[in-house]
């Protein structure tokens, strides 16, 4: 069974610019969620997704941005990217269901580096 | 507001030894909480949880207390093996039911040889 991947891997930004970051989940999962995770703040929740409708939201501001598409596969998008949002971007997809214990299967992350 | 607290940035226990690893929370209304390992360039990887409604779990060399009155959960491992060396992050879940977990900032474990 494949794991969740996440690509790409790594990039390199300028401030200014905007990146989009893809996801794709485990076979069956149906949601989606995305953590930032910097060595000053651990790992912050930025949203979730299921049935390619957003039903979490941390709080990050507007320039953070996602979508889902039918087959589960999720994008998240950083507009107007600042130094500060320079961090590994982590995916997790989870099975819901009413015998859910909360736990994700996390992929390897992007790692964003902007100059 | 950081509701999952962990205070002790790193740990060092010999390999053999127990390896205890606390967290606090504040929200007395999470359901679950669990455990996670992350080993550099890797993505976090489930370890054990625990539900709200239990006080102990046990997977092995693994067990997860929590003290609801206290508000705090605690991972051992025993014994400690060099492999365990990682960062473990301690999550909380508002309910088992979404993506959604509040993570502590994360202990780094060493285990010497």
């Amino acid at each position: 069974k494949a794991g969740v991947t996440q690509t790409p891997r790594y990039l390199i930004k300028t401030r200014g610019q905007q990146v989009t970051l893809s996801c794709s989940p485990i076979s069956g999962h149906r949601s989606v969620s995305w953590y930032q995770q910097t060595p000053g703040q651990g790992l912050q929740f930025l949203f979730e997704y299921f049935s390619e409708t957003q039903r979490n939201k941390g709080n990050f501001p507007g320039r953070f941005s996602g979508r889902q598409f039918s087959n589960s596969r999720s994008e998240m998008n950083v507009s107007t990217l600042e130094l500060g949002d320079s961090a590994l971007y982590l995916c997790a997809s989870s099975l819901v269901s009413a015998k859910s214990t909360g736990e994700l299967f996390f992929g390897e992350g992007s790692r964003l580096t902007v100059l | 507001d950081q509701q999952v607290k962990q205070n002790s940035p790193s740990l060092s226990v010999q390999e053999g030894r127990i390896s205890i690893l606390n967290c606090d929370y504040t929200n007395s209304m999470f359901d679950y909480f669990l455990w996670y390992k992350k080993y550099p360039a890797e993505g976090p990887t489930f370890l054990i949880s625990i539900s709200s409604i239990k006080d102990k779990n046990e997977d092995g060399r693994f067990t997860v207390f929590l003290n609801k009155s206290a508000k705090h959960l605690s991972l051992h491992i025993v014994p400690s093996q060099p492999g365990d060396s990682a960062v473990y992050f301690c999550a909380a879940s508002p309910s088992g039911n979404t993506g959604k977990l509040i993570f502590g900032q994360g202990t780094t474990l060493q285990v010497k040889p």
